[in-house]
């Protein structure tokens, strides 16, 4: 199974500050990535599939870059209910595999 | 507008059953993929099965082959896991997703879970 590493696994910030969470997968992936946000109690929304593409609905200030097996999640001005646990997840082969995850908190 | 609500949870003992069920509802249900992820309490998410539009097709994670079954009716819009032989591992907030169209197994819609602990 292709593994999932997530770093940080949890961080303080700030509202207003740019944050940024990287995802390695243990082989390449070409940019089968996506992105979840998850908040306490609540089932995780998908936030950004094809590694960079931000389904409708979702605010321009995520974004999502790289291919391979390293890639990025950008939050560009946090806002306060932005603070949540974000997955990364590939989609190119079974079994898809998730992150552990990055706890954003205040 | 797409719902997912699972239902069927609850406490089981270590070697018992349970059956969960979901009821989609806001789009054609028949013509996606759909799949059941899970989350132990306070872990990380993780894919338990997946299972084609006409149910002709299943994959399931190592450690819930032979024990666990995805299925599905089309004409009840709804979706199913069985889940024998359980064990304490299994405990977990139980999800069913929609696949979207883009890749086999990307997760556009969750349910709102429904809990399974397994304990004596």
């Amino acid at each position: 199974a292709i593994r999932m590493t997530q770093s940080p696994s949890s961080f303080s910030a700030s509202t207003g500050d740019r944050v940024t969470i990287t995802c390695r997968a243990s082989q390449g992936i070409n940019t089968n990535l996506a992105w979840y946000q998850q908040k306490p109690g609540k089932a995780p929304k998908l936030l950004i599939y094809a590694a960079s593409t931000l389904p409708s609905g979702v605010p321009s200030r995520f974004s999502g870059s790289g291919s391979g097996t390293d890639f990025t999640l950008t939050i560009s001005c946090l806002q306060s209910e932005d603070f949540a646990t974000y997955y990364c997840q590939q989609y190119y082969s079974y079994p898809p595999t998730f992150g552990g995850g990055t706890k954003v908190e205040i | 507008e797409v719902q997912l609500v699972e239902s069927g949870g609850g406490l089981v003992q270590p070697g018992g059953s349970l059956r969960l069920s979901c009821a989609a509802s806001g789009f054609t249900f028949s013509t996606y993929w759909m799949s059941w992820v899970r989350q132990a309490p306070g872990k990380g998410l993780e894919w338990v099965a997946n299972i084609n539009q006409d149910g002709s097709e299943k994959y399931y994670m190592d450690s819930v082959k032979g024990r666990f079954t995805i299925s599905r009716d089309n004409a009840k819009n709804s979706l199913y896991l069985q889940m024998d032989s359980l064990r304490a591992e299994d405990t977990a907030v139980y999800y069913c997703t929609r696949v979207t169209p883009y890749g086999s197994s990307l997760f556009d819609y969750w349910g709102q879970g429904t809990l399974a602990p397994v304990s004596s």
